[in-house]
């Protein structure tokens, strides 16, 4: 059955530093998003993304954050310059088609020291 | 934006018992999902459901759209059934999902 995949599942990095978390969607979907979910809290909307195009995004999704589809597989989040509060489970998801099921990734662990 | 409210926000239960958890959104949602999420952090797709009944195993759900709810329903709990379930509305024109704030069931032996 296919599904999302996400690397790396934890990923620890200095503040200040930045990184790039990446996602494989589902291969013949066309939506993709990344939320994200501080410990112990709900699961945030960050962005969507589709047709190369970020289609909505969140007051956290700020300068600080963007997102690429380098390839035709890949679907990336970069954080510039991380700060303490970053420090999250960071999901990915893709879907066929505007309001059709989304279906996740397992999550990149990020810790911000 | 839309509100997703679930109850209860705590549930314990003994293994066996079979357990309701609710989810409410203020708005009439195009996409509401159910999720469990394990002790590792993974979110799990339980049911696709704006509206209508659906079951899976032990597992079902209702939706009822036109009040703006929707119900999970575990017969038979087993410990493996713990974690936090969270649910989640999509707005129409919204191109993204809403959650809840989730319902931590604990099932003990």
């Amino acid at each position: 059955e296919p599904e999302v995949t996400q690397t790396p599942s934890h990923q620890v990095t200095q503040m200040g530093q930045e990184v790039i978390l990446r996602c494989v969607p589902i291969s013949n979907h066309l939506y993709f998003y990344w939320y994200r979910q501080i410990l112990g809290q709900k699961v945030e909307f960050l962005v969507s993304f589709y047709n190369n195009e970020i289609s909505e995004k969140s007051e956290i999704f700020d300068d600080q954050f963007s997102v690429e589809r380098p390839d035709g597989s890949n679907f990336t989040l970069k954080i510039r310059s991380t700060k303490l509060e970053d420090s999250a489970m960071y999901f990915c998801a893709s879907t066929a088609g505007g309001y059709n099921e989304q279906f996740f990734g397992p999550g990149t662990r990020l810790t911000v020291l | 934006g839309i509100q997703v409210e679930q109850s209860p926000p705590d549930l314990i239960l003994q293994e066996g018992a079979n357990s309701t958890l609710r989810c409410n959104f203020s708005d009439s949602v195009n996409n509401l999902q159910w999720f469990h999420q394990n002790p590792w952090g993974q979110l799990i797709n339980l049911f696709y459901i704006p509206s209508g009944t659906k079951q899976n195993g032990r597992l079902s759900a209702t939706t009822v759209a036109t009040e703006r709810y929707s119900l999970l329903y575990i017969s038979s709990s087993q410990t493996t059934d713990s974690g936090v379930y969270f649910c989640a509305g999509e707005l129409q024109g919204a191109q993204k999902l809403v959650f809840g704030q989730g319902t931590r069931l604990t099932i003990n032996p």
